[in-house]
């Protein structure tokens, strides 16, 4: 089984100033990640993947993530906060189970960007 | 590419009528869409698996007689809440994987969410 947590469920940052928004898994194999962003009453739209290829993943928007297997984390980041980062992060962990490939969804984080 | 588009975008019905969703891949073909919902400031659940050309599978919990699933061609699946309920009121999603990409690892592309009020 594999289960995604996301340490926090609201994240403060003024523009212009560095983003981290934290996720760690737990999977019995080797996790595909993906870090999704939602905005108000929208859809999900991939920031970026990791699919064993390179540890260091970048993404659309400024973003990257690092995977790292020795703390199974994979952080969001950002170094600079703009006002249209404003929304809510999904980290996501793909795992085969049984014959299929599922989603699991972390409970996902706000992000709020202070002027 | 690989958007996927869901209509209605919002939908208000009565009690005890029955809604349809349509989830369509607009530009590559998808052999698997996926539905989730998603309750106010809460995470996605999935709700089922949709093949096509095939029964749906439904996740633990999910009342399939309630929430009929149909996957009649390559770019379109369609979700029917039967005898929609005030309870039924939610965010409903869908995604749907490119068959013609890698899909070891299960990319899923969105669709923009489908708004369900039931009065």
């Amino acid at each position: 089984a594999q289960s995604v947590t996301q340490l926090d469920s609201h994240v403060s940052v003024s523009e212009g100033t560095p983003v981290l928004l934290r996720c760690n898994y737990s999977s019995s194999y080797s996790p595909s990640l993906f870090w999704y962003v939602q905005h108000p009453n929208k859809g999900l739209q991939l920031l970026l993947k990791y699919t064993s290829a390179a540890t260091l993943v970048k993404g659309i928007n400024g973003f990257e993530a690092e995977f790292k297997k020795s703390e199974t984390s994979f952080h969001l980041t950002k170094p600079s906060a703009h006002m249209s980062d404003a929304a809510e992060y999904f980290c996501v962990v793909s795992v085969r189970s049984g014959s299929a490939r599922q989603l699991t969804f972390g409970s996902g984080t706000q992000l709020t960007v202070l002027p | 590419g690989a958007v996927v588009s869901q209509h209605p975008s919002r939908v208000i019905c009565k009690s005890g009528t029955s809604v349809k969703i349509e989830c369509r891949s607009l530009d590559f073909q998808a052999t698997t869409m996926f539905w989730y919902r998603q309750f106010p400031k809460q995470s996605l659940m999935l709700m089922a698996t949709s093949n096509e050309g095939s029964k749906a599978t439904y996740e633990q919990g999910v009342e399939k007689d309630k929430f009929l699933i149909n996957h009649a061609s390559l770019t379109l699946s369609t979700l029917t809440v039967t005898s929609a309920h005030p309870e039924d009121s939610s965010f409903y999603i869908c995604s749907a994987r490119d068959s013609g990409r890698d899909l070891s690892y299960n990319e899923q592309f969105f669709g923009p969410g489908t708004r369900l009020t039931v009065l």
